[in-house]
Parts: structure tokens; sequence; C-alpha cells
């Protein structure tokens, strides 16, 4: 099955620079790329997804890019705030079985220092 | 629309007790799952769901049962609880396109601790 690895576990930046999260995945068919944000205490949300065939994706203050070649992906924060401080998710889609479930990647706890 | 709702929000067991956590949503979607989160590992999957009827396993899906009575619920069962199966699970559901599972909408989380 697919599998989804995510560096750095923990990040932290001071408020106004830039965050960068980073995710491989092992599965060369996978097509879907969604990140998920989780705050304290609460649930995931999506924030942004890719599909592959696109190679960048901006909203805003968030950007995603996707490197198929190399199998990996990353989430690009620019001009944090401490409202960015949250875990993040990283997540793949199989591209085998009947649900073609998400894979999720192990979290990264970003913290903004003010 | 309430979304994703579960029950309950914490729950202490005994090893050896038996429960049900309760996902209901109210949007129609075809997938449901149920997900496990640990500390440093991530989202699990568990079981999930791709229609009333149909259930299939996940990563995770030992000492734990579900059933996809109706479109709406999808409860998890922990037949026997064990200290290992102490996390915060989550229900996601979404609908289901052709290319499989899409936006996934989160319950809020059950807190289950085994003792």
């Amino acid at each position: 099955g697919e599998n989804v690895e995510q560096h750095p576990s923990t990040l932290s930046v001071q408020e106004g620079d830039s965050a960068v999260i980073k995710c491989t995945y092992s599965d060369s068919a996978s097509n879907y790329f969604p990140w998920y944000k989780q705050e304290l205490g609460k649930r995931p949300q999506l924030i942004i997804d890719i599909r592959s065939n696109v190679g960048e994706k901006k909203d805003q203050r968030i950007a995603v890019t996707l490197n198929k070649t190399a199998k990996h992906f990353s989430l690009h924060i620019t001009e944090t705030q401490p409202e960015d401080s949250a875990v993040y998710f990283c997540a793949a889609r199989a591209s085998s079985g009947s649900a073609r479930q998400l894979t999720f990647g192990s979290g990264t706890q970003l913290t903004v220092l003010p | 629309n309430a979304g994703v709702t579960q029950t309950p929000k914490f729950q202490v067991l005994k090893t050896g007790q038996s429960m049900t956590l309760q996902c209901a949503q109210d949007m129609n979607h075809e997938y449901m799952s149920w997900y496990r989160q640990d500390p440093g590992m991530g989202l699990r999957l568990i079981h999930y769901s791709v229609g009333a009827g149909i259930t299939d396993q996940g990563e995770v899906p030992n000492g734990y049962n579900v059933s996809r009575s109706t479109t709406e619920d999808f409860p998890l069962r922990l037949l026997s609880a064990a200290p290992s199966q102490t996390s915060v699970y989550f229900c996601a559901s979404s609908l289901r396109t052709s290319a499989g599972a899409n936006v996934l909408t989160f319950g809020a989380g059950s807190r289950l601790t085994v003792l």
C-alpha cells in the first residue's frame, strides 16, 4: 500500500518568516495530495490540495508544490502568523483499492514564535 | 447542517469492556471512515465504508468492528478494549467520486482511555 513520510516532525519559526513542510510518497500512481491543519484540541480541516496534473497551487499565504518524478510534495506558508501554529498533516490517495482511501503522514507541529 | 457528529467525546474503559463510538453525518456522503490518532503516528485508517451495507478494513482494523446499515450512520465497536486502544478517534466522511475518497469532513473526535 501507500506509504507517506513527513518531515520535520516539529518546526519553529519567527512570526513573519516562511515555513516549509515536506512529504514523500511511495505509490507513483497516487494522484491526489491534500494538506490538513489541526489546531490544538480541534478536528483536522483541509487547507489546500493538489492533483497530479498540477505542479503548484496557491491560496493566499499557503502554497503546495508537487514533484511527481521525485514523488514528493511540499507545503509552503509565507508571512507566518501566530494563528498558523498547529499540527499539519499531508496525505496521498492510493491508486489501488475500491475506495482509494487517503494515507496520512505522521504530522508536523508548527510553532510560530511572536 | 450538523456535519459529522461523534459521541461520546470522552470515555474511560477498563480492559476487556466493550463499547461503541457513534458517528452520524447529514451531508448524504457515501464514504465514511474511522481513523485513530496517536502521538507521532498521524492518522491511521481503521475501517471504511463506500456505502450502506459495504465495509472494508483499513491499516489497523484488529480489535474493531463496524457496520453501515444506513447512509448516515457508521458506528465503531470495540469488542474487548485493550490499553493499546487508548487513542483519539476521528470519524470522517466525504462524497465518493470515481477517483475515490475526496475532501474529508472530520468529526470533533472521541478521546478513549483504556485502563
